[in-house]
């Protein structure tokens, strides 16, 4: 166990609906990263928070938006969904100053 | 974007075999982590290095950073079937705060 929780572990919607996939980060830990996995294009970073602001942004869709909340707590929205959008999204933590991530158990995202 | 090359694609070895991978980069790197990932869960960090040539040991995993910073490997000795997994090599950029992740090597291992 990481220590890095998401919620909820499955989700399955449809084209066109708008779902918010939550993170809790690892106790102390400042930086919040999210990625995408999907079978054909592996892993690949979303967006990075620290402290409550954005840090970097990696090859996020504009339909796609993050925030990091004053607890710490992220949490990644996902809007007017595509099939394409199915895949495992998942959150990870680090503390400051240090590269190390920690990833929590992802969500799957299932678009019909 | 940035790319990482990882080798090989996919590894089917006997227990006991002692297994090697490796990945490669058109940029230099500042760091270089490797993750194991069980289907269906989150990846797992392996091992961190922070400099070039640092060779780092986490039980039967070696790990080194390549002196060029283009490249890192990782060993695992003697291997066991809950070694079975796929292995990530994520690199960190010297031009920005994003992590960059190779493609994945898929390892089998045969009792």
């Amino acid at each position: 166990d990481s220590g890095v929780t998401q919620t909820p572990k499955h989700l399955i919607t449809a084209t066109g609906q708008r779902v918010t996939l939550r993170c809790s980060p690892r106790s102390g830990d400042l930086s919040v990263y999210w990625y995408q996995q999907s079978l054909d294009q592996g892993l690949q970073f979303l967006i990075q928070y620290y402290n409550g602001e954005e840090r970097a942004k990696g090859n996020i869709l504009e339909r796609f938006s993050a925030q990091q909340f004053p607890d710490l707590h992220s949490e990644l929205n996902l809007s007017s969904l595509e099939l394409g959008d199915s895949a495992l999204y998942f959150c990870a933590s680090s503390v400051a100053g240090k590269n190390e991530q920690f990833f929590g158990p992802g969500t799957r995202l299932t678009v019909l | 974007g940035q790319q990482l090359n990882q080798s090989p694609q996919s590894m089917f070895i006997q227990e006991g075999e002692d297994v090697s991978m490796n990945c490669t980069s058109s940029s230099i790197f500042n760091t270089w982590l490797w993750y194991k990932q069980d289907p269906g869960e989150g990846p797992v960090l392996l091992i961190a290095l922070y400099k070039a040539g640092e060779l780092t040991s986490n039980g039967r995993l070696t790990a080194q950073f390549g002196i060029t910073r283009k490249d890192s490997f990782l060993n695992i000795s003697a291997s066991i079937p809950s070694d079975v997994g796929i292995y990530f090599c994520a690199g960190l950029s010297n031009t920005g705060n994003q992590f960059y992740f190779g493609t994945g090597t898929s390892l089998t291992v045969i009792p």
